[in-house]
């Protein structure tokens, strides 16, 4: 039963360039969150989607940042016309229930994009 | 202040003491509390769950404290794999329900 899992493990953009991390949740999780996490800095949430639906994005940059998770297929992280600031590790989570659940938003990660922009 | 605080450390300690850090959090309606373990930038992983009653699991104990508004992990007879930071979440109904992450507190667990 594989985990949660997201790819490349490693990205390098230059400035300017787009990048698009990936993530399958685990299977039978419906409920998909992407959060960054910058050095010594513990997770920041961005977004919380479900198949076809995005639940939150308070926590998405209004510019440059997207995020879907389509009724087939991974869901997709996708910054714009990437900054050296995005430079971080954008960890992906899933879980069976969804947040509006008490107790039971355990989380299971995957193993995180590192995102360079040079 | 932030909405979920923690002393980042490290906390520098012999292999077989006891060590116990706490996590603050601001927001009274907080309903859910975890701690999660975090190993070099690796992903976070679920260490366990904090019930109103307090909960052990092994060597680890998580409490919860309403009234002064903290949580805290105790770990006993420690091991050198319990070097790791540990993360401290929190989840209020008042906030949409998102899970507000502290920065952690790393541990070093010396021979």
């Amino acid at each position: 039963n594989a985990g949660v899992m997201q790819n490349p493990r490693h990205l390098v953009r230059r400035r300017g360039q787009e990048a698009r991390l990936r993530c399958s949740p685990m299977k039978g999780h419906s409920h998909v969150y992407w959060y960054r996490q910058l050095p010594e800095e513990g997770l920041k949430f961005m977004v919380y989607l479900q198949k076809e639906n995005i639940i939150d994005e308070s926590g998405m940059p209004k510019e440059r940042f997207s995020a879907e998770f389509p009724k087939e297929g991974p869901s997709i992280l996708r910054i714009q016309q990437v900054v050296r600031g995005d430079s971080a590790a954008y960890f992906c989570a899933s879980s069976a229930t969804g947040q509006g659940s008490i107790g039971n938003e355990k989380l299971f990660f995957g193993s995180g994009t590192q995102l360079s922009v040079l | 202040r932030k909405e979920v605080e923690q002393d980042p450390g490290p906390f520098n300690v012999p292999e077989g003491a006891t060590v116990a850090f706490n996590c603050t959090y601001s927001n009274s309606a907080s309903q859910s509390f975890f701690w999660y373990r975090q190993d070099c930038r690796k992903e976070p992983k679920l260490l366990m769950s904090v019930y109103s009653s307090g909960n052990e699991d092994g060597r680890f104990t998580a409490q919860l404290n309403r009234a002064s508004q903290y949580i805290s992990l105790l770990i006993r007879d420690s091991k050198l794999s319990d070097s790791a930071t540990y993360l401290c979440v929190v989840g209020s109904l008042d906030s949409n329900y998102q899970l507000i992450w502290g920065a952690g507190t790393k541990l070093i667990i010396k021979p």
